[in-house]
């Protein structure tokens, strides 16, 4: 089964730190995403990327960046965390750039800034 | 754009009674649909998929069709259990908007005892 790990499951971090947030996933996909989920707003993709160094915004990439540099490897970082930031943030992969595969998620990084 | 909307929760079962949930879909072309399920404190899995107009998706005695005709791809369980409790998200993949997936906002269910 493919495997997808978020290296925490719980954060707790300061206003202004800059956070890393890293998932890896052990099947070789090509295409890597970052949700955050929130009560009442669902799921909202903030970057996705198919391929390795390739990255592209989602519907809310502001206060967000991220970094592909291996194929397994897909990295979120918080510039400067903000208690709006506040969150539970899920990682995903699938395979190839075809729509019929479903995601694979881990299993999400509920991250507090205070 | 693309859009999926699911019936509103929360939905409350007892135990062995028949779950349906409601999921219908915008898109362009000839999309992929999907079930997710969350469990408390967990990401999501993929429960079921269809890739096609009258597929029908299975998984662990959940079922769902796939109606190009109505645009609908709706949940359904004959007998549910206290372990599926958790929250359900419809999805779409198309073919426009390279393989990225659309979800609705997710249905909670409650089944007790």
């Amino acid at each position: 089964d493919v495997k997808v790990t978020q290296s925490s499951r719980y954060l707790v971090k300061r206003t202004g730190e800059k956070v890393f947030l890293e998932c890896v996933q052990d099947m070789d996909h090509e295409n890597m995403f970052w949700y955050r989920q929130d009560p009442g707003l669902g799921l909202r993709l903030i970057y996705f990327s198919y391929d390795v160094k390739m990255k592209e915004k989602g519907d809310i990439p502001e206060g967000y960046s991220v970094s592909r540099e291996k194929k397994e490897r897909f990295s979120l970082i918080l510039e400067s965390a903000s208690t709006n930031q506040t969150s539970m943030y899920l990682c995903a992969s699938s395979f190839g750039t075809g729509f019929s595969y479903g995601y694979t998620f881990g299993s999400g990084t509920r991250l507090t800034v205070v | 754009g693309d859009s999926v909307t699911q019936m509103e929760g929360p939905v409350t079962l007892s135990e062995e009674a028949f779950l349906t949930i409601n999921c219908t879909y915008t898109a362009t072309g000839y999309p992929s649909l999907f079930w997710y399920v969350q469990y408390p404190g967990e990401g999501l899995q993929l429960l079921l998929k269809a890739t096609k107009a009258d597929d029908k998706g299975s998984n662990k005695g959940f079922e769902a069709t796939y109606r190009k005709e109505t645009t609908s791809f709706h949940l359904e369980k004959g007998s549910v259990q206290v372990s599926d409790s958790a929250v359900y998200f419809c999805a779409l993949s198309g073919n426009t908007n390279a393989g990225k997936s659309t979800f609705g906002d997710g249905t909670t269910l409650t089944v007790k005892p």
